[in-house]
């Protein structure tokens, strides 16, 4: 089966400053990569995704790239803000269009954002 | 008007009882899926439905038996709680298909389950 790794575990930066959460995978036939984000105490909401058919998706201060070749994809934070501490996920599927097969997640980083 | 609910919120119960999760989502999706989160953060897929139909059973321990009446609900019953057992447990669910916003998972808020 899948499965994702993920890293730092714990990521501090100041205000301001940018974040990278970088994240790995397996099956090469994956092609859906989901984030979540989990505030304390939430449910995890997703923030942004992207499909391998496409290298970057950008959302205001969010963008996440992916790289195929590596099995590897990104996810970057610019301008951080204190409503930015959380924690976040990486996941990836096979989407098939048709099934229901679970979203495999990597065990999350913990953002902390420093005032 | 919650677009996935789960009760109960929290769970407290001692070794060796039976419980019981419900989840309900209003959606119209097709797919509900239960999640276990551990004390480190880890999200792990347990059970997947669609329409009613199991798809994905994971290595879980056959104490755990999901239900599913309808497409809208999918219930989790736990046989002989263990102390290993106590985490949160989320409910999610998601449309299927190739339309834009496939396989997007909403989750529930949690059950809080705690084995003495």
């Amino acid at each position: 089966g899948e499965n994702v790794e993920q890293h730092p575990s714990t990521l501090s930066v100041q205000e301001g400053d940018s974040a990278v959460i970088k994240c790995t995978y397996s099956d090469s036939a994956s092609n859906y990569f989901p984030w979540y984000k989990q505030e304390l105490g939430k449910r995890p909401q997703l923030i942004i995704d992207i499909r391998s058919n496409v290298g970057e998706k950008k959302d205001q201060r969010i963008a996440v790239t992916l790289n195929k070749t590596a099995k590897h994809f990104s996810l970057h934070i610019t301008e951080t803000q204190p409503e930015d501490s959380a924690v976040y996920f990486c996941a990836a599927r096979i989407d098939s269009g048709g099934g229901a097969d679970g979203l495999t997640f990597g065990k999350g980083t913990h953002l902390i954002i420093q005032p | 008007d919650t677009a996935v609910s789960q009760t109960p919120k929290y769970l407290v119960t001692q070794m060796g009882n039976d419980k019981s999760i419900k989840c309900e989502q209003n959606l119209g999706h097709d797919t509900m899926y239960w999640y276990k989160q551990d004390s480190k953060k880890f999200l792990k897929i347990m059970f997947s439905y669609n329409n009613k139909e199991l798809i994905i059973n994971e290595t879980v321990p056959n104490r755990f038996s999901p239900k599913s009446p309808d497409k809208a609900h999918l219930n989790l019953h736990i046989n002989s709680l263990e102390l290993g057992d106590s985490a949160v447990y989320f409910c999610a669910s998601s449309p299927t298909g190739t339309i834009s916003g496939a396989n997007v998972l909403t989750f529930g808020a949690g059950s809080r389950l705690t084995v003495l």
